[in-house]
């Protein structure tokens, strides 16, 4: 059984369209949530931490935001070297030695 | 320095062959972290140090073998592989203090080809 479920598995937005990612997670406790941008053939390059349901945080075009089941990545007027695919992550409050749990990702493309 | 850095980039290696690939970080975290990722699938775990100690394997094939020389290495010893274990092969580290996780950082990896 997942445990981190990502919707869309891929998108595809004109320049300036804004739109949000989801990841839904199911763990006994949540110690943090990550997301992580991407690029093909690439390590995860890390975007955001988020702790607790309520908590937001921005960087430049994106915006992370979290509930008890879920969190969103929202891209605002998008560019096409947004272009990536976005990973979301879990650490469960019974790991203690910090195994992520990774959705499947969302592939997300800017067209210009 | 808040970088991992992996070596080599890319490798192709037979499957008689012996290799190895290298991480570092120098960043003064305790956790470092092996995940393997195939083509359009999330990274999966394979090892876990913590304090130079090998905490998680995740019944991955003795032809891969971790080893932490310390606490700024990490290392993947290859050998006997098999076309299937062709993936990008991920080092990353865990920066934790005073029991708040504030993230883990991946390098940039090390493409894997077995021919």
């Amino acid at each position: 059984e997942d445990q981190v479920t990502q919707s869309p598995e891929a998108l595809r937005l004109q320049e300036g369209e804004s739109s949000s990612l989801n990841c839904s997670y199911t763990v006994s406790g949540l110690r943090g949530l990550f997301w992580y941008r991407q690029d093909p053939g690439k390590g995860p390059e890390f975007l955001f931490t988020l702790y607790s349901a309520g908590e937001e945080k921005e960087k430049e075009r994106l915006k992370a935001t979290l509930t008890k089941k879920e969190s969103f990545l929202h891209i605002t007027a998008p560019k096409p070297e947004d272009s990536a695919t976005y990973l979301c992550a879990v650490l469960d409050r019974g790991s203690t030695l910090g195994r992520l749990y990774f959705g499947r990702g969302t592939q997300l493309t800017v067209w210009p | 320095d808040t970088e991992v850095t992996q070596t080599p980039k890319h490798l192709v290696m037979g499957m008689t062959n012996k290799k190895s690939l290298k991480c570092e970080q120098h960043m003064g975290h305790r956790a470092m972290y092996w995940y393997k990722q195939k083509a359009k699938k999330p990274p999966e775990l394979m090892f876990v140090y913590s304090y130079e100690k090998l905490s998680i394997n995740e019944s991955v094939p003795s032809r891969f073998s971790p080893e932490c020389p310390n606490s700024s290495l990490l290392n993947l010893h290859l050998h006997a592989l098999q076309p299937e274990d062709s993936a990008l092969y991920l080092c990353a580290s865990r920066q934790r203090v005073g029991g708040t996780d504030y993230g883990y950082t991946f390098g940039s990896g090390t493409r894997l080809t077995v021919v």
